[in-house]
């Protein structure tokens, strides 16, 4: 089937300290693997992505790493602050022959408790 | 602000109605994507159109339709309503016509069915 199954569903952290998501996925053809953050009555809004070719991307303090074999991916936020409260919802992109769709795993919901 | 507008932006109805929501994309984009997001669920796909024409399909219901218009914008209809389908319902675009991109989502209409 397809399916992105995303754990912890909620994770609270102390500022500064370090959380990880981790995101599993079921088709092997998926190539792109986009990760949002949602904040409280927000839009979902893109923070970091990776394709298929590279294991590991970062931006600032977010990381997301991607191992194709076990078909897992993983974002990992260092430092946080407050403002990284918020759902973070995993991504990826299924290809079939008739259609082409990105599924959403279920989300994590950060807390960074000050 | 992502560029993308929904309106309208809350809906409150009666079980057995029919309600359009519409979408207005970012300027460029011909990708138009249907989300619904429940209390506590993740954001589930539904539809996507792509300059003018179905592209991809999700757990869209029979009750449920979508169309885009010459000028990009988009509508979603809903018809005979049912509590459950009270909902927050995102449209988000992209530039191509494949998922291979980042999706830039709109504020959502939060629909009640009362």
């Amino acid at each position: 089937g397809e399916n992105v199954e995303q754990h912890p569903s909620t994770l609270s952290v102390q500022e500064g300290d370090s959380a990880v998501i981790k995101c599993t996925y079921s088709d092997s053809a998926s190539n792109y693997f986009p990760w949002y953050k949602q904040e409280l009555g927000k839009r979902p809004q893109l923070i970091i992505d990776i394709r298929s070719n590279v294991g590991e991307k970062k931006d600032q303090r977010i990381a997301v790493t991607l191992n194709k074999t076990a078909k897992h991916f993983s974002l990992h936020i260092t430092e946080t602050q407050p403002e990284d409260s918020a759902v973070y919802f995993c991504a990826a992109r299924i290809m079939k022959t008739s259609y082409d769709k990105v599924i959403f795993g279920p989300g994590t919901s950060l807390s960074v408790i000050p | 602000d992502s560029g993308v507008t929904q309106t309208p932006k809350h809906l409150i109805t009666a079980t057995g109605q029919r309600v359009t929501l519409r979408c207005s994309p970012r300027s460029g984009d011909l990708s138009v994507y249907w989300y619904q997001q429940s209390l506590d669920q993740g954001l589930q796909f539904l539809i996507q159109y792509y300059n003018g024409e179905e592209r991809a399909k999700g757990n869209i219901l029979e009750r449920f339709s979508a169309q885009q218009f010459p000028d990009l914008h988009s509508e979603l209809n809903l018809s005979s309503l049912e509590l459950g389908d009270s909902a927050l319902y995102f449209c988000a675009s992209s530039v191509g016509r494949t998922t291979y991109n980042e999706q830039f989502f709109g504020p959502g209409t939060r629909l009640t069915v009362l």
